[in-house]
């Protein structure tokens, strides 16, 4: 199986911060990377799919990087609807797999 | 409006069965492939399985965890996939999502979520 190890698994940040989360995978995934934002509460959201694709409707102030082994996710200016817990998630092989997870708080 | 309601999910004992039902609308079910993810209270998105379309052969396909026990199938004439869930262990208390897949294999349409709770 391929891990999905995201860092940190907690950050702390103020509205108007950039922020970016890192998600490594155990072996080499081409670009089959999503990431989604949870609520308390709600289901995931997909933000970001194929590393770099903006999912329709999402703002623009997300941004994903990165193939192979290292990606990361970007917020450019953080909204305080952003506060929230970040998954990534592999789709190069089965079973698919999805990091622990990086909670966003207040600071 | 494009949707995924689940259904089914409640209270059961130990080696107990559950099938829970997820009914589509707003796109074409039968031309996509859907999914199971589900989440333990606190804990993180675990993938449990997936079935295709008919085009391709409604494959299935599931996690270690639960290949054996569980069950995905689909009913395109209704708009509805399936997770039929058998001995039912502690351990597979979790909020159950069903969910879209894309071309690029990203969950694009989730369900708002049901929770199984397996009690010894």
């Amino acid at each position: 199986d391929i891990q999905m190890t995201q860092s940190p698994s907690s950050v702390s940040a103020s509205v108007g911060d950039r922020v970016t989360i890192t998600c490594r995978a155990s072996q080499p995934i081409s670009s089959w990377l999503a990431w989604y934002q949870q609520k308390p509460g709600k289901a995931p959201k997909l933000l970001i799919y194929a590393a770099s694709s903006l999912q329709s409707g999402v703002p623009s102030r997300f941004s994903g990087s990165g193939s192979g082994t290292d990606f990361t996710l970007t917020i450019s200016s953080l909204q305080p609807e952003d506060f929230a817990t970040y998954y990534c998630q592999q789709a190069n092989s089965f079973p698919i797999t999805f990091g622990q997870g990086t909670r966003l708080e207040i600071k | 409006e494009v949707q995924l309601v689940e259904s089914g999910g409640g209270l059961v004992q130990t080696g107990g069965s559950l099938k829970l039902a997820c009914a589509a609308s707003g796109f074409t079910f039968s031309g996509s492939a859907m999914h199971w993810v589900r989440q333990a209270s606190g804990k993180g998105l675990e993938w449990v399985g997936r079935i295709r379309s008919k085009t391709n052969s409604y494959a299935t396909t599931y996690a270690a965890s639960v290949k054996g026990r569980f069950t995905v199938s689909r009913d395109d004439s209704k708009n509805t996939a399936y997770l039929q869930m058998n001995s039912l262990k502690t351990e597979d208390t979790a909020v159950y999502y069903c969910v879209r897949v894309t071309n690029e294999d990203a969950f694009d349409i989730w369900g708002q979520g049901t929770m199984v709770t397996v009690s010894s």
